[in-house]
């Protein structure tokens, strides 16, 4: 049973223009959400989190949208730039955030920005 | 560098071989997670240590799976007669605290069971 899903493998978009990466989840007792970026050869790489007492989390060019009524949340870049490309990853910590750090990870999202 | 290191970065088994994967944590971090990831999926996790101490390893896929830590630093990830379905990029992440989000990852180590 997959509990983090990305249903896209892959995104394509022009440097300069939006990357929208999707995620559901199905478990209502996460309350607590990352995103980590990967490039080949390498390990994940934190990139921004949100908990479900927001909505709305922005670290630069990056948001994270979290509608917990739908069980999904986006990331946005903006501007894309071609050194985004990489693989995206959501994740959840089982148990919620007070767990012992076990995260449960999506399929993850390969980004390409072209220049 | 002083980021987690994991060695070797490539292993190639034969089938049925017995292999050990070293990851070496941040120094001081008291936490350290392996996880295994699949071709075209997301990390899974194995299993967990707080110092020398394994909590939880509910993620081991069989008995043929093997971890330690025994002085809360290094640890290794063992595998007994290695099978095909083992193959994987072998993470390991390790934290200060036990916060999630400040979990470290190492580059991971490619095991190819022949």
């Amino acid at each position: 049973d997959q509990q983090v899903k990305q249903n896209s493998p892959s995104l394509s978009v022009q440097e300069g223009r939006i990357s929208i990466l999707n995620c559901d989840y199905t478990n209502s007792m996460f309350d607590y959400f990352l995103w980590y970026k990967k490039y080949p050869a390498e390990g994940p790489t934190f990139l921004i989190s949100i908990s479900s007492i927001k909505d709305k989390n922005e670290d630069g060019r990056f948001t994270v949208f979290l509608n917990k009524s739908a069980k999904h949340l986006s990331l946005h870049i903006v501007p894309s730039q071609p050194g985004d490309s990489a693989v995206y990853f959501c994740a959840a910590p089982d148990g919620g955030s007070s767990n012992t750090g076990k995260l449960i990870f999506g399929q993850g999202t390969t980004l390409q920005v072209k220049p | 560098g002083a980021g987690v290191s994991q060695s070797p970065r490539y292993k190639v088994a034969k089938r049925g071989q017995d292999v050990a994967l070293r990851c070496d944590p941040i120094s001081g971090h008291v936490s350290l997670f392996w996880y295994q990831q699949a071709l075209g999926q997301g990390p899974e996790f194995l299993t967990y240590f707080q110092n020398e101490a394994q909590l939880d390893k509910s993620g081991l896929p069989s008995d043929r799976f093997f971890a330690e830590r025994p002085e809360g630093s290094v640890s290794t990830l063992k595998i007994q007669r290695t099978q095909q379905e083992d193959s994987a990029v072998y993470l390991c992440a390790s934290s200060l605290v036990l916060a999630f989000n400040e979990q470290f990852f190492g580059p991971g180590t490619r095991l190819t069971v022949l």
